[in-house]
């Protein structure tokens, strides 16, 4: 059965280094997102992208976090200057058409910032 | 205004019992539903969607949808120690991003 895939499954940074998380979408899915979910909070939504361009991002993501599609089958978010409170679950999930938002999640990235 | 909410929980069930799982949400722009579940430290798997009024069965699982008092249910029969886990109701108004509410906490005992 297809699935998203994320890497890495852990990553420890120091606070102001950049770092950039990868997923790879499920192969047909033409829309794809980033959330995070800060320990004990809920699942917040960050960006969406579809037709290589970003189509509606949240408050959360400000100037310091980027996403790019270099290939067709990578998915990246990039944070350029880390702060403490990025540490967080950063999910992947891709969707397939725009008949119905049947979203699939990756098993996430778990960011450290120290 | 919260657009969804959700008992946090934690709710505890012996095994086997029949266990119902509610949300409330706000915003009538909501068209579509899900239910996640969620391991502990896991991503959210995908349980169910509706975009509609009325039932949806799956297996154990039953989605129930009540959109003129912006509620909905997800009720699990025969519960199982392996359906311990977060459940996350969702909404979204079309091929927008998903409005997650917090997550209730199940505990199946066996």
């Amino acid at each position: 059965e297809p699935e998203v895939t994320q890497t890495p499954s852990h990553q420890v940074t120091q606070m102001g280094q950049e770092v950039i998380l990868r997923c790879v979408p499920i192969s047909n899915h033409l829309y794809f997102y980033w959330y995070r979910q800060i320990l004990g909070q809920k699942v917040e939504f960050l960006v969406s992208f579809y037709n290589n361009e970003i189509s509606e991002k949240s408050e959360i993501f400000d100037d310091q976090f980027s996403v790019e599609r270099p290939d067709g089958s990578n998915f990246t978010l990039k944070i350029r200057s880390t702060k403490l409170e990025d540490s967080a679950m950063y999910f992947c999930a891709s969707s397939g058409t725009d008949t119905y938002n049947e979203q699939f999640f990756g098993p996430g990235t778990r960011l450290t910032v120290l | 205004q919260k657009e969804v909410e959700q008992d946090p929980g934690p709710l505890s069930v012996p095994e086997g019992a029949i266990v119902s799982l509610n949300c409330t949400y706000s915003n009538s722009a909501f068209q579509y539903f899900m239910w996640y579940r969620q391991y502990s430290r896991k991503g959210p798997e995908l349980l169910m969607y509706t975009y509609s009024s009325g039932n949806k069965e799956d297996g154990r699982f039953t989605a129930q949808v009540d959109k003129s008092s912006k509620y909905i249910s997800l009720f699990i029969r025969d519960s199982q120690p392996s359906d311990s886990a977060t459940y996350l109701c969702a909404k979204a108004p079309g091929n927008t991003p998903l409005v997650f509410g917090k997550g209730t906490r199940l505990s199946v005992i066996a």
